[in-house]
């Protein structure tokens, strides 16, 4: 299947610094999506890019899609303790015969302190 | 809403029983997953249904089957647990649109199985 590398593993901050997460595929992506799952929660939908070099935003949070759509990146702005949580890229299968098959990263785990 | 119920919160089995875990979606959607989440490893691929009785095996099939009578029923079912399957069982499902690769995916709960 599609593999989709996501780094780091795990993210401490202190509130009020910055975070970002990094999803590398090692095959062009026709689009990536963002999940976050709060702890004891599940995976919630944040967005999808689909287009090259793609910035979209949502308040704090900026996502970008890569030049040659191999690679997106979350990326958030003064952290808050709402931010905590897992945060998961989601692409498509590479071939395969069926149409909407989702591969997920391993995910990143952020932890703020107050 | 899209609703995604799974039919259990926790489940503890023993080696060797066959488990049923069941997944039922509200929206009419045409795709659903059965996913396991274990710490560091992410959320993989067990099985994927693109539609009523039509079954793709995603990244770690093997010890699992799964059954889609009808549209808004998934089951997934583990023909002889083993300690190994322990893990949280996330269900999915979204929406089959023409030109869209993929469209958000609505997830459940989350079942909680511990095998003993």
């Amino acid at each position: 299947g599609q593999q989709v590398m996501q780094i780091p593993q795990y993210q401490h901050v202190q509130e009020g610094e910055d975070f970002t997460t990094y999803c590398n595929s090692s095959t062009t992506l026709s689009n990536i999506q963002w999940y976050k799952q709060r702890p004891g929660g599940h995976p919630v939908f944040l967005i999808q890019l689909v287009k090259s070099g793609e910035v979209k935003k949502q308040k704090r949070l900026t996502f970008q899609f890569g030049e040659a759509k191999k690679n997106s990146s979350l990326h958030i702005t003064a952290t808050q303790t709402t931010d905590v949580g897992t945060y998961f890229c989601a692409g498509p299968y590479a071939g395969g015969t069926s149409y909407g098959k989702l591969t997920f990263g391993q995910g990143t785990i952020l932890t703020v302190h107050p | 809403d899209v609703k995604v119920t799974q039919s259990s919160r926790y489940l503890v089995k023993r080696t060797g029983e066959k488990v049923f875990l069941e997944c039922v979606q509200d929206m009419d959607h045409e795709n659903m997953f059965w996913y396991r989440q274990d710490p560091g490893l992410g959320l993989r691929l067990i099985y994927f249904s693109y539609d009523v009785k039509m079954k793709e095996k995603g990244d770690i099939p093997e010890g699992y089957s799964v059954s889609r009578e009808k549209k808004e029923r998934f089951s997934l079912i583990l023909e002889s647990a083993s300690t190994n399957q322990t893990s949280m069982y996330l269900c999915a499902s979204s929406l089959s649109r023409w030109g869209s690769p993929n469209t958000e995916a609505f997830f459940g709960q989350g079942t909680r199985l511990t095998v003993v």
